[in-house]
């Protein structure tokens, strides 16, 4: 069964402790992204990676990835970022410019 | 930077009417334009997309129409039911950003019975 997996999926922190959230894929995708959404608004960009090139979105301030294997692409948010509570979203695509599949997201709230 | 803005935010329609939703993007070289619909709760998922050498794509009751000279493009569903209360995110591809998609900020769309 093909897929993107986020898990959990709901996450509860205290204020200054780093947390990490968990995606894996099995699509054999090249192309990894995490995306963060708030109410009524729509996916920003935190960080993408391809082959060897990460790139930062506009909000990667506080916020941390690695991709050591190609299913896996972890995503840690420090005590850095200011306002963390949110609902992330991980997702993947063959390559860059084409259809992106989701996982089905993590809710993290920081209390 | 290169945007994307996506009107209106809210949009009602009784059942059975038609809902357009539309785009404008900034980046002349964008050349990939999907559709995802997200339901509350859950993940977005693609319903439609179009590349830039296609002016119009249908399936079923949903359509994008791509205006290249003027820089947007539209969603239009028809014969609209309530299963298809969500909201609805486009976005454009961005060359700046080796052709990564760059987000509209999303469509409630609501169906009324």
């Amino acid at each position: 069964d093909g897929g993107i997996t986020q898990s959990p999926k709901y996450l509860f922190r205290k204020e200054g402790q780093n947390v990490t959230l968990s995606c894996e894929q099995n699509l054999n995708h090249d192309a990894m992204y995490w995306y963060r959404q708030d109410p009524g608004q729509g996916l920003r960009l935190i960080y993408s990676q391809i082959v060897n090139d990460f790139q930062k979105g506009d909000i990667a301030e506080g916020y941390s990835v690695s991709r050591e294997k190609k299913e896996s692409f972890p995503l840690t948010v420090t005590s850095a970022q200011k306002n963390p509570t949110a609902f992330y979203l991980c997702a993947s695509s063959m390559y860059l410019g084409i259809e992106a599949f989701f996982g089905q997201g993590t809710r993290l709230t920081v209390v | 930077g290169e945007n994307v803005e996506q009107h209106p935010s809210t949009l009602s329609v009784q059942e059975g009417d038609s809902a357009v939703i539309k785009c404008t993007y900034s980046d002349s070289a964008s050349n990939y334009f999907p559709w995802y619909k997200q339901e509350l709760g859950k993940r977005p998922q693609l319903i439609i997309d179009i590349r830039s050498n296609v002016g119009e794509k249908k399936d079923q009751r949903i359509a994008v129409t791509l205006n290249k000279t003027a820089k947007h493009f539209s969603l239009h569903i028809t014969e609209t039911q309530p299963e298809d209360s969500a909201v609805y995110f486009c976005a454009a591809s961005i060359r700046d950003s080796n052709y990564q998609l760059i987000w509209g900020a999303g469509t409630k769309l609501i169906i009324k019975p």
